[in-house]
C-alpha cells in the first residue's frame, strides 16, 4: 500500500504570495489533518478533513484553509504569504477514529 | 477540548540505559494514545500505541504504560542504542472531536 504523498516537497515563495499545497492520503483514508512544523517546535494542528468536511480547526488565521475531494485527496491554501509562515507542512491520514495518523514527508515552505 | 503535556523536553542518556518520557492528559474521553518518533529531516513515524482498555503494552525495547485514573500514560526504552536519538510525541485522540491532540514533544539523545 502506498504512503502518504504530498506534493511539492520543496517550495519557496516571496511574501504577499499564496500557495497550495496538496496530499494524497493513503487508499481507504478518510481522514486528513494537515500540521505546521516549525524548527525545534512541535505539531501545530491547521485542520481536519473527513469524508469532505472540515471536523476539526486549531488556531491559525484565515489565511489558512483546506478542503478534501471526493477522492480524500485534500489540498491546503496559504494566502498572503508572511516570513513566518516559513515552515515544514504536514499531513497526516487515518482511516477511523482512533487509528493511528499515518504521515507524509511534508512540504517544506520558505518565504523569501 | 484536550490538553496534553509531555516531559521532559529534552532528554540524554548514555548507550544501554533506560529512557522514560510521560503525558499527561486533561480530557477524560480520550481512549487512544499513540507514541510517534521523528528522526531528522524525517516524517514521524508511529512506535507504538495503547487503547484505554489496555494498562500496558510492550514491543521489544519500548513499552508504554497508561493510567486512566491519573490521566498520564509513558514511553519507556530499554537498552537505548544511538539510533533511538530522535524526537517522540506523544498524542491522545478519541475525545471532544476525534482530534489528535500532540503533545510538545522530548528530545531524546543517546550518548555512545
Amino acid at each position: 500500500k502506498a504512503g502518504v504523498t504530498q506534493t511539492p516537497r520543496y517550495l519557496i515563495k516571496t511574501r504577499g504570495q499564496q500557495v497550495t499545497l496538496s496530499c494524497s492520503p493513503i487508499s481507504g483514508h478518510r481522514s486528513v489533518s494537515w500540521y505546521q512544523q516549525t524548527p525545534g517546535q512541535g505539531l501545530q494542528f491547521l485542520f481536519e478533513y473527513f469524508s469532505e468536511t472540515q471536523r476539526n480547526k486549531g488556531n491559525f488565521p484565515g489565511r489558512f484553509s483546506g478542503r478534501q475531494f471526493s477522492n480524500s485527496r485534500s489540498e491546503m491554501n496559504v494566502s498572503t504569504l508572511e516570513l513566518g509562515d516559513s515552515a515544514l507542512y504536514l499531513c497526516a491520514s487515518r482511516a477511523y477514529s482512533n487509528q493511528p495518523q499515518h504521515f507524509g514527508d511534508g512540504t517544506r515552505l520558505s518565504i523569501l | 477540548g484536550e490538553n496534553v503535556e509531555q516531559h521532559p523536553s529534552t532528554l540524554s542518556v548514555q548507550e544501554g540505559d533506560s529512557a522514560v518520557i510521560k503525558c499527561t492528559y486533561s480530557d477524560s474521553a480520550s481512549n487512544y494514545f499513540p507514541w510517534y518518533k521523528q528522526e531528522l529531516g524525517k516524517r514521524p513515524q508511529l512506535i507504538i500505541d495503547i487503547r484505554s482498555n489496555v494498562g500496558e503494552k510492550k514491543d521489544q525495547r519500548i513499552a508504554v504504560t497508561l493510567n486512566k485514573t491519573a490521566k498520564h500514560f509513558s514511553l519507556h526504552i530499554t537498552e537505548t542504542q544511538p539510533e533511538d536519538s530522535a524526537v517522540y510525541f506523544c498524542a491522545a485522540s478519541g475525545g471532544t472531536g476525534n482530534q489528535f491532540y500532540f503533545g510538545t514533544g522530548t528530545s531524546l539523545t543517546v550518548i555512545p
